[in-house]
């Protein structure tokens, strides 16, 4: 069960936009829309941001959005808060081993 | 207000065993599959096991496979976690989650119960 592949930080001011990718392969990615995407603030336990590729659930700011091409998931924040500097994780459903989660990308705001 | 406590970690001896347990409260219990995840001490989230609401499908990441035997009692509203065999790197903080049923999102966490495996 290969990790999905994440940058390890990205960073951005406040008020701008920033895209956190996740990549996998045509066996977990690219073959189900089933990614979902977690934001953990230190010392919390995480928080879900994005199901099912593009999906919101109730309660996340319009500001967090998802979106897929290929074998490559992301994730984009608009309108960077200082609120915004955390943890995010991808997770994707995978053909062979169920359930496969990105190493993370910490996102600071400068 | 949904709910999920885990407990029953702790200081374990390498080759040792646990078992973790996470109590549900606020939602049918027997309506929804679950998950445990874990966190190594300053690294990221790994995901151990799925069990499905009656305990039909149940996967396990390899690195835990042999290992560990996860479990529910729906009538006790209660996810376990055996963990035997237990090795250094099996140091983590465990969350059990709930499947939210949209592609096997996780919409409700624990918050965790620390177990150590050092001798």
């Amino acid at each position: 069960q290969s990790a999905l592949t994440q940058p390890a930080s990205v960073s951005g001011s406040p008020g701008q936009s920033i895209t956190i990718s996740c990549t996998g392969t045509s066996s977990d990615v690219g073959a189900y829309n089933y990614v979902s995407w977690y934001q953990q603030h230190p010392g919390k336990a995480p928080k879900l941001m994005i199901y099912e590729v593009t999906n919101r659930p109730s309660g996340v700011s319009f500001r967090f959005s998802g979106s897929k091409s290929g074998n490559t998931a992301s994730l984009t924040i608009s309108g960077l808060q200082a609120e915004d500097e955390a943890d995010y994780y991808c997770i994707s459903y995978a053909r062979s081993s169920a359930l496969v989660f990105g190493g993370g990308t910490k996102v600071t705001v400068l | 207000e949904v709910q999920l406590v885990e407990s029953g970690g702790g200081l374990v001896q390498p080759g040792g065993s646990l078992r973790l347990s996470c109590a549900a409260s606020g939602f049918t219990f027997s309506s929804y599959h679950m998950n445990w995840v874990r966190q190594a001490p300053g690294k990221g989230l790994e995901w151990v096991s799925y069990i499905s609401d009656r305990s039909r499908t149940i996967y396990y990441a390899d690195s835990v496979k042999g290992r560990f035997t996860v479990s529910r009692d729906n009538a006790k509203n209660s996810l376990y976690l055996q963990m035997n065999s237990l090795r250094a790197e099996d140091t983590a903080v465990y969350y059990c989650t709930r499947d939210g049923g949209r592609g096997y999102d996780m919409d409700y966490w624990g918050q965790g119960t620390l177990v150590t495996v050092s001798s």
